[in-house]
């Protein structure tokens, strides 16, 4: 059964150092989501990405944040100078036709920012 | 303010018994998904509802979608141990790329 891949599954670094998490979507989704989730609190949206761009993007999504798409198969999520609260867990997701549409979730990055 | 509310927050049952979940919101939207996450991994999509009333079953669960498409709920039939863990909803509003979910309900049963 197809799945979306995230690669590393935990990833420590310290603040002020840029990350990147990697995503492999199922292949024949068009639609690609990074969502986030700190310890004990809901999910919540950063980032929806079609067509080579970001289609919308929710408050958390500032200037620290940038996604790629840099060939047929990745979709990245770099946090360029990260902070203490960016610690949590990041799931990338991917759908056939956007939000109306069952989206699929990876197992999720843990990124912890020392 | 949380666009998505669930209830109960947290729910412990015996084995056997019936339960449902609420989801429950002002905003209307033009789908509704129904996810279950285990501690340290991702959301696992259970089922989207997408018309006023819809209601689907998949095998013990039931899935309603309230006729004005602005709540949800999630009933269990017979639960089992295997059931535990966090149920959680989601909504994609009209003309949004984007999934608002729910603040989620922790189910516990008891063997």
């Amino acid at each position: 059964e197809p799945e979306v891949t995230q690669t590393p599954s935990h990833q420590v670094t310290q603040m002020g150092q840029e990350v990147i998490l990697r995503c492999v979507p199922i292949s024949n989704h068009l639609y690609f989501y990074w969502y986030r989730q700190i310890l004990g609190q809901k999910v919540e949206f950063l980032v929806s990405f079609y067509n080579n761009e970001i289609s919308e993007k929710s408050e958390i999504f500032d200037d620290q944040f940038s996604v790629e798409r840099p060939d047929g198969s990745n979709f990245t999520l770099k946090i360029r100078s990260t902070k203490l609260e960016d610690s949590a867990m990041y799931f990338c997701a991917s759908s056939r036709q956007g939000a109306n549409t069952e989206a699929f979730f990876g197992q999720g990055t843990r990124l912890t920012v020392v | 303010t949380q666009l998505l509310e669930q209830s109960p927050q947290f729910l412990s049952i015996q084995e056997g018994e019936n339960l449902t979940v609420y989801c429950n919101s002002s905003s209307v939207f033009s789908s509704l998904q129904w996810y279950r996450q285990e501690p340290g991994e991702g959301p696992v999509l259970l089922v989207t509802v997408v018309t006023g009333g819809e209601v689907k079953k998949l095998k013990r669960l039931t899935f309603q979608f309230g006729d004005a498409r602005k709540d949800s709920s999630l009933h269990i039939t017979a639960a089992q141990p295997g059931d535990t863990g966090l149920y959680l909803c989601a909504g994609a509003l009209t003309g949004a790329n984007n999934l608002f979910f729910g603040t989620g309900t922790r189910l516990t049963v008891i063997p």
